[in-house]
């Protein structure tokens, strides 16, 4: 089942520029995970963060949570054509995955 | 990292007929095993959890005479989509779960996904 919201459905931004997604879930969760898609493809894992954990870093990427308020957020700093993707949000609760709708990214050279 | 592939990548078949996708995990020992479809631009639904050796526990909506699942290994699972229509057609994708080295028990590692179109 779909547990989250994303938002913004979709980004463009120049290379170099910083891009920052949110998602947004409705229960408890046990951690909140980041996904990429390119066009067509299998899901590649960037990123997990614990409910217990407010911040993580991972080369360019950050990720956020705020158990509160129920988000999180992913920012991807100096951004590359390679980034053009489409980012997951999922969240894991009691040992399913569920995953948001998506941001589909555009990083024009 | 863990990598999980899938056979095959794309398949294209008559209605009616039966495809069978593979899921493997390739240096590690999947414990459950996941099964998704994806429509066009839509996110992954979850439809079966599989644990080896055991029956699949399918999401609701989800059909499990027409998806039949079976985990016979700690290293393969495999999805049928019996007689296939084409409203069946999507992306598949599955993962798999277990430990590997430093991953950790709750990461979940993705296979490259099978086109299945049905004409």
């Amino acid at each position: 089942s779909q547990q989250g919201e994303e938002d913004p459905q979709a980004l463009s931004i120049q290379e170099g520029e910083n891009a920052t997604m949110n998602c947004s879930y409705k229960t408890s969760i046990n951690n909140l995970q980041w996904y990429r898609q390119n066009s067509g493809r299998g899901l590649v894992h960037l990123i997990l963060i614990r409910s217990n954990e407010r911040e993580k870093h991972s080369g360019r990427l950050r990720v956020t949570l705020d158990t509160s308020k129920k988000s999180s957020s992913l920012l991807i700093t100096a951004s590359r054509a390679a980034d053009t993707a489409s980012y997951f949000c999922a969240t894991l609760t009691d040992y399913k995955l569920s995953f948001g709708a998506g941001t589909t990214v555009t990083v024009r050279a | 990292g863990a990598v999980v592939s899938q056979h095959p990548s794309r398949v294209i078949c008559k209605s009616g007929t039966s495809v069978k996708i593979e899921c493997r995990s390739l240096d590690f020992q999947a414990t459950t095993m996941f099964w998704y479809r994806q429509f066009p631009k839509q996110s992954l639904m979850l439809m079966a959890t599989s644990n080896e050796g055991s029956k699949a526990t399918y999401e609701q909506g989800v059909e499990k005479d027409k998806f039949l699942i079976n985990h016979a290994s700690l290293t393969l699972s495999t999805l049928t989509v019996t007689s296939a229509h084409p409203e069946d057609s999507s992306f598949y994708i599955c993962s798999a779960r277990g430990l590997a080295g430093a991953t950790g028990y709750d990461t979940q590692y993705f296979g490259p996904g099978t086109r299945l179109t049905v004409l």
